[in-house]
């Protein structure tokens, strides 16, 4: 079992509203990514980071920001939700080198924009 | 343009049965090809990783093959339970990458019916 976690599981909220996707994971990895999944498509990565004050943007365009202050921690801003965010969010994180094959991923964020 | 093509796109066998699913793809270079399993509502599991060495590999009733001469893999599941009902997902990393990035395929819904 991964110790990567995910709050809030679920989250509905109005167009307009900031917020705040949380993830953390406890195997102290130097990647984290996050990718978006809409119902029976692929996953499409949005956001990684290779470390601490690393980050990136992935092959999916996305108006989110995340940040990366410390190992453990990667959230994900949206400044102003609209309903074209609905989605699930998906964080997953990995070794660094060589074999950093395994990408360990958390629950997931069921996000609806109303 | 890489891509990772699963089918069936869904499937439904009778628990106990034995069944097959399949995976084509265009990645290249090629570094590893990853089985995830996908509960619904839930972040992907993974299964197996083979490298490009690797032809075959058996995690419990998941058996997963790798052809990377004909850039097919397989992932067959024997003696099937209530359980294994979920999105299996055919992900595949390019050797070019050092982030370790992946393409993933759009899964197969599997359904066991008692």
């Amino acid at each position: 079992e991964a110790d990567i976690y995910q709050t809030p599981r679920y989250l509905v909220i109005g167009t307009g509203k900031k917020i705040t996707l949380e993830c953390s994971q406890t195997m102290g990895h130097d990647k984290m990514y996050w990718y978006q999944q809409d119902p029976g498509m692929e996953l499409h990565l949005i956001h990684y980071s290779y470390g601490v004050n690393s980050t990136e943007k992935g092959d999916l365009s996305s108006e989110s920001t995340v940040s990366r202050i410390r190992t453990e921690h990667f959230p994900l801003t949206l400044e102003s939700a609209r309903p074209s965010h609905t989605s699930q969010y998906l964080c997953a994180s990995s070794e660094s080198g060589q074999r950093a094959y395994e990408q360990y991923f958390g629950p997931g964020t069921r996000l609806t924009v109303t | 343009k890489n891509q990772v093509e699963q089918s069936p796109q869904s499937l439904i066998i009778l628990e106990g049965k034995n069944c097959t699913l399949q995976c084509n793809y265009t990645v290249s270079p090629f570094s590893n090809l990853r089985w995830y399993k996908q509960d619904t509502g839930r972040g992907p599991v993974s299964l197996t990783i083979m490298t490009f060495s690797e032809n075959t590999k058996s995690n419990g009733r998941y058996t997963a093959t790798l052809d990377a001469d004909t850039k097919q893999s397989s992932l067959h599941i024997t003696a099937s339970q209530l359980s294994d009902s979920a999105s299996y997902i055919c992900v595949v990393s390019d050797r070019g990458s050092t982030l370790g990035r992946l393409y993933f395929g759009r899964g197969t819904q599997l359904t066991v019916w008692p």
